[in-house]
């Protein structure tokens, strides 16, 4: 079964670090581009950051400079390394394959941003 | 970066009628353009993708077309398990952008 599956989520005071992993598992995980896509409560769908399948990154203007985006080929695994957090980051953040579209989605996990 | 805009922002829809969703980009992003619905609690599901091909499973009540910056989604004949949000993605540039969403709702 082609799956994704989130985790590293908690809460975290404005200003903390936390680092997100996605464990693909089902399909060949060096061979697809993969996202990290969030979703604040109550509102629509915001792309974080991408990652090539030759490693090249990608990241919307509002983490730029705050979040990395890596990969582990040897580990079938995706990080969202994440800095600087603030309230505005707090999130369901999904990890996504890249195949034609997002056609492969893990369950989330939670990011909350609080003192 | 391309901003997605979405309309409208809700539709109210009977079962078994037809919904049309538009979608229109900032500028063009030819046929790089997916679309995908949500239901509460769940993740999205990718529906479209290259602006009209329907991805695998997909109903073929759902249809796509469009090609520039100007979109279109649509529900042939509503379903009651089709009442959800749906969003446009654009990933003709980097970084890759999504709509506000459009939620059908039953009349």
């Amino acid at each position: 079964e082609v799956q994704l599956v989130e985790s590293g989520g908690g809460l975290v005071q404005p200003g903390g670090s936390l680092r997100l992993s996605c464990a693909a598992s089902g399909f060949t995980f060096s061979r697809h581009g993969m996202h990290w896509v969030r979703q604040a409560p109550g509102k629509g769908l915001e792309y974080v950051s991408g990652i090539s399948i030759g490693g090249t990154t990608y990241y919307a203007n509002s983490v730029k400079g705050r979040f990395t985006i890596s990969r582990d080929n040897s580990k079938n695994t995706l990080y969202l390394e994440m800095g600087s957090l603030r309230g505005e980051d707090m999130a369901v953040y999904y990890c996504a394959r890249w195949n034609n579209g997002m056609d492969v989605w893990g369950q989330g996990t939670t990011v909350t941003v609080s003192s | 970066e391309i901003v997605m805009t979405q309309s409208p922002p809700t539709l109210s829809v009977s079962s078994g009628e037809r919904a049309i969703l538009s979608c229109r980009a900032s500028q063009s992003v030819t046929t790089n353009l997916a679309w995908y619905q949500q239901k509460p609690g769940q993740a999205p599901r990718l529906l479209i993708y290259g602006a009209s091909t329907r991805a695998a499973g997909i109903p073929a009540r759902f249809s796509g077309s469009g090609s520039g910056t100007e979109f279109t989604l649509t529900i042939s004949s509503l379903q009651s398990e089709d009442f959800a949000v749906y969003y446009c993605q654009q990933h003709n540039d980097w970084p890759l952008t999504f709509g506000g969403g459009t939620k059908v709702e039953i009349k």
